[in-house]
């Protein structure tokens, strides 16, 4: 069974940084795209970063370009997001996501989320 | 400015069929686009129903689809059921790696 658990998430000051992390299990960790995915509390879901199998090529929404770097560890099927210079618009929860197999879709699997809190 | 467009409600009747839609601001959604889609019921997180169009994720019941129709993406299900009642969102890939979701169709069955 395909599981994906992030942790990490918290409270934090703006311009502060957090490291989420996501575990998973259940399946070949490096045959797969893994793709990170937020949402603002009572908001719609915003795609944040892509990361390739190997690592090699790396994707962000533009409002969090510099600021966010996306990462694996494929020998620990490990999924991370480094998030620096936090800001208030960076609040939700924040989803780990697996993309199918031929990364011809967002996701066929999805964590239970961790929330990130921005406030002062 | 929403990019990607979705009906922001939508009702069925029990035992009815209801087609959700996912377009562009400009322009129409193609195979190209990828479009998927997913459900949320409320304090949930996400589940994949449909992904590339028309590819249905591991054990979502055949009485969702997905579809092209004109110039849209679109999530059709059919006899609709209590726990269908949820948020659906639909995401297009936008290329360049990036990928953009709409804002969501709640839909109520009643």
């Amino acid at each position: 069974e395909v599981q994906l658990v992030e942790s990490g998430g918290g409270l934090v000051q703006p311009g502060g940084s957090l490291r989420l992390s996501c575990a998973a299990s259940g399946f070949t960790f490096s045959d797969y795209y893994m793709r990170w995915v937020r949402q603002a509390p009572g908001m719609g879901l915003e795609w944040v970063a892509n990361i390739k199998e190997d690592g090699s090529a790396k994707y962000y929404v533009d409002s969090v370009k510099g600021r966010f770097t996306i990462s694996r560890d494929n020998p620990k099927n490990s999924l991370d997001l480094q998030m620096n210079s936090l800001r208030a618009e960076d609040t939700a929860v924040y989803y780990c996501a697996r993309a199918p197999i031929l990364a011809d879709g967002l996701a066929d699997s999805w964590g239970q989320g961790t929330l990130v809190t921005v406030s002062s | 400015q929403t990019v990607v467009t979705q009906e922001p409600s939508f009702s069925v009747s029990p035992g009815g069929t209801v087609t959700l839609t996912c377009g562009l601001r400009s322009g129409s959604v193609s195979t190209s686009y990828y479009p998927s889609w997913y459900l949320q019921p409320p304090g949930q997180a996400p589940r994949t129903l449909i992904y590339n169009t028309n590819t249905r994720s591991s054990g979502v019941p055949d009485r969702f689809s997905g579809s092209i129709l004109g110039k849209k993406a679109a999530l059709t299900i059919t006899g609709a059921q209590a726990d269908d009642e949820s948020d659906y969102y639909c995401v297009l890939y936008m290329g360049g790696g990036t990928w953009v979701f709409g804002a969501g169709t709640k839909l109520t069955v009643l």
